[in-house]
C-alpha cells in the first residue's frame, strides 16, 4: 500500500531563516505531487505541483520554492522566511488520472516568529 | 476555471440530528467532485468522490453526497450525527486536465460542531 510522509511535524523558525520541508511517498511510482498551504479560515491554497522529476509548476507568486530531486521526493524551501509564511503545509500525491483521489500527508505546522 | 463555494463556515448540530454541508461548484468541464474531512492538526482524508457514475455517492462513516447538475451542487449529508463527526469538511473540484497536473480547487471549509 502507498504511504506519504512529511517532516518535520512542527517547526518554529525566526524571520529571515531558511526553510526546508520534505515529503516522500512510498509504494507508488511517477506520482503527481503537490504542496498546499492552509491558513486559518482560508482553506487550502495550492502552492506547487509536479508531474515528474525536475518538473515544478508554481501556482502563486511567493517567497517559497519547490524541488523534486527524486521520483517520490518533494521539497519545499525558502531562503528567508517571512511572518506570512506561517501556516500548515500539506503534501499530497495522486497517480495523475483526473478521477484519482489526492492523498494527503499528515502536514507540517510552521510558525515563523 | 473551476471554483467551489461552501455555504456556512460553521455548522452546529445536535448528536443524532441530520448533517447537511453545502457545496456549490463552477466548472467549464464535466466536474469530478470530492469531499474531504480534516481532524485537528491532521491531513485531509477522503470521504467520497463523484466521477460521473452514480449521482448519489456513498462514502465512509455513513456520509453521502448527491450530484445535482441543474443546481451545480454536491451537498454532503449524514442522517444521524455522531460526536466523532466533529471536524472540518472540504469540498473540492478537479480541473479535469490530466496533462495539467490534475489539480484540485478547494472550498474554504465548513467546521462541523456536534453537541450533546
Amino acid at each position: 500500500s502507498q504511504t506519504i510522509h512529511q517532516w518535520p511535524a512542527t517547526l518554529v523558525q525566526p524571520v529571515g531563516s531558511p526553510l526546508s520541508l520534505e515529503c516522500t511517498v512510498e509504494g507508488t511510482s511517477n506520482p503527481n505531487l503537490y504542496w498546499y498551504r492552509q491558513a486559518a479560515g482560508r482553506g487550502l491554497q495550492l502552492l506547487f505541483y509536479s508531474v515528474g522529476i525536475g518538473q515544478i509548476s508554481s501556482e502563486v507568486p511567493q517567497n517559497l520554492s519547490a524541488s523534486r530531486p527524486q521520483d517520490r521526493q518533494f521539497i519545499l524551501s525558502s531562503k528567508k522566511l517571512l511572518l506570512s509564511d506561517s501556516g500548515f503545509y500539506l503534501c499530497a500525491w495522486t497517480q495523475g488520472n483526473i478521477q484519482e483521489t489526492q492523498y494527503f500527508g499528515p502536514g507540517t505546522r510552521l510558525l515563523v516568529l | 476555471a473551476q471554483s467551489v463555494t461552501q455555504l456556512g463556515s460553521h455548522v452546529s448540530v445536535s448528536e443524532g440530528a441530520l448533517v447537511l454541508l453545502r457545496c456549490n461548484y463552477s466548472s467549464s468541464v464535466p466536474p469530478y467532485l470530492f469531499w474531504y474531512v480534516q481532524y485537528p492538526n491532521q491531513g485531509l482524508q477522503l470521504l467520497l468522490k463523484y466521477t460521473s457514475a452514480a449521482t448519489l455517492v456513498k462514502g465512509i462513516n455513513g456520509f453521502e453526497a448527491e450530484f445535482k447538475k441543474s443546481e451545480t451542487s454536491f451537498h454532503l449529508t449524514k442522517p444521524s450525527a455522531h460526536m466523532s463527526d466533529a471536524a472540518e469538511y472540504f469540498c473540492a473540484v478537479s480541473d479535469g486536465l490530466t496533462g495539467g497536473g490534475n489539480k484540485l480547487t478547494f472550498g474554504t471549509g465548513t467546521q462541523l460542531k456536534v453537541e450533546l
